[in-house]
C-alpha cells in the first residue's frame, strides 16, 4: 500500500512569510509524529498526535509553530513568520500504535519537506 | 535527560569489509531500540528493532544488532558491506509514557570505498 506522503517536497520562502507543510499518513494509522532534521540539531521531535488530539507538543520550538490533524488522517504543520533558523527538513511519521502501548510498533517515515528560508 | 549517543560521526569502510556502528543510550527502565537508515534525499527506513527477548536481532539488508543492557549499548553490525550501504544511520530509543516519541542519536555517515 501507499506509504507516508508529504507535500511539498521542497519549499523556499522569504523570511517573515507563513508556510504550511502537509502530511498524509498511512491509512488506518492512529499515531502521527512530526520531526525536524537540521544540520546543527540532528533529528528532533516536534509533536505527537493520537487521533486528532496532540498529547505531546513539547518539541515545538516556539509559538510560531502549530499543527493540527483532521479526521484522524491528514496533518498540517504551520510555521508563522518564518525565520532563517527554521530552515530544515521536516519529517512526518505514522504508526498504528495506541497511546502508551505498542512501543515496539514501527514509525513509518515520509520523504520529508525541505524548507529553506531566505 | 534521556539521550542516545552515536560516537562516530563518519566512518569509511571498504566494500566487503565488516561494519560495526556504535550506539549507547541513557538508562531507562525498558528501552525500545531502533536502527534507521537514511539514503540521500530519502526518508528514514527501519532496519531493525529490539524490545524484548533474544538480544541479537536480525534486520533487513543483512544487518543485525546486539542489545547489551550492562553496557547500555545497541551496536549495529554487518559482516560484509556493499556499496549500496552508503548512507546515514540513526539509532533511536523510546521509553513510552505520555508519548511514544523517538529520541535519535546524531547519526553516523557511512562511506563505502570500492
Amino acid at each position: 500500500g501507499a506509504g507516508v506522503s508529504q507535500s511539498p517536497s521542497n519549499k523556499v520562502t522569504e523570511k517573515g512569510k507563513d508556510v504550511e507543510l502537509r502530511c498524509d499518513p498511512i491509512s488506518g494509522h492512529t499515531a502521527l509524529y512530526w520531526y525536524r532534521q537540521s544540520l546543527g540539531q540532528g533529528l528532533e521531535f516536534l509533536i505527537y498526535f493520537q487521533g486528532n488530539s496532540a498529547p505531546d507538543k513539547s518539541g515545538l520550538p516556539s509559538d510560531r509553530f502549530s499543527a493540527e490533524r483532521t479526521g484522524g488522517s491528514v496533518s498540517t504543520l504551520t510555521i508563522q513568520r518564518t525565520q532563517q533558523e527554521d530552515s530544515a527538513v521536516y519529517l512526518c511519521a505514522s504508526s498504528p500504535e495506541l497511546a502508551g502501548v505498542s512501543l515496539s510498533d514501527t514509525q513509518y517515515f515520509g520523504p520529508g519537506t525541505r524548507l529553506t528560508v531566505l | 535527560a534521556q539521550s542516545v549517543t552515536q560516537p562516530d560521526i563518519h566512518i569509511t569502510v571498504s566494500e566487503g569489509a565488516s561494519l560495526e556502528l556504535r550506539c549507547n543510550y541513557s538508562y531507562g527502565a525498558t528501552p525500545y531500540l531502533f536502527w534507521y537508515v537514511q539514503s540521500p534525499g530519502q526518508g528514514l527506513q527501519l532496519l531493525l528493532k529490539y524490545f524484548s527477548g533474544d538480544t541479537l536481532v536480525q534486520g533487513i539488508k543483512g544487518f543485525e544488532a546486539e542489545f547489551k543492557r550492562s553496557q547500555s549499548s545497541f551496536n549495529l553490525r554487518k559482516p560484509s558491506v556493499h556499496w549500496s550501504d552508503a548512507a546515514e544511520y540513526f539509532c533511536a530509543v523510546r521509553y513510552g509514557g505520555a508519548t511514544n516519541k523517538l529520541i535519535f542519536g546524531t547519526g553516523t555517515l557511512l562511506a563505502v570505498q570500492p
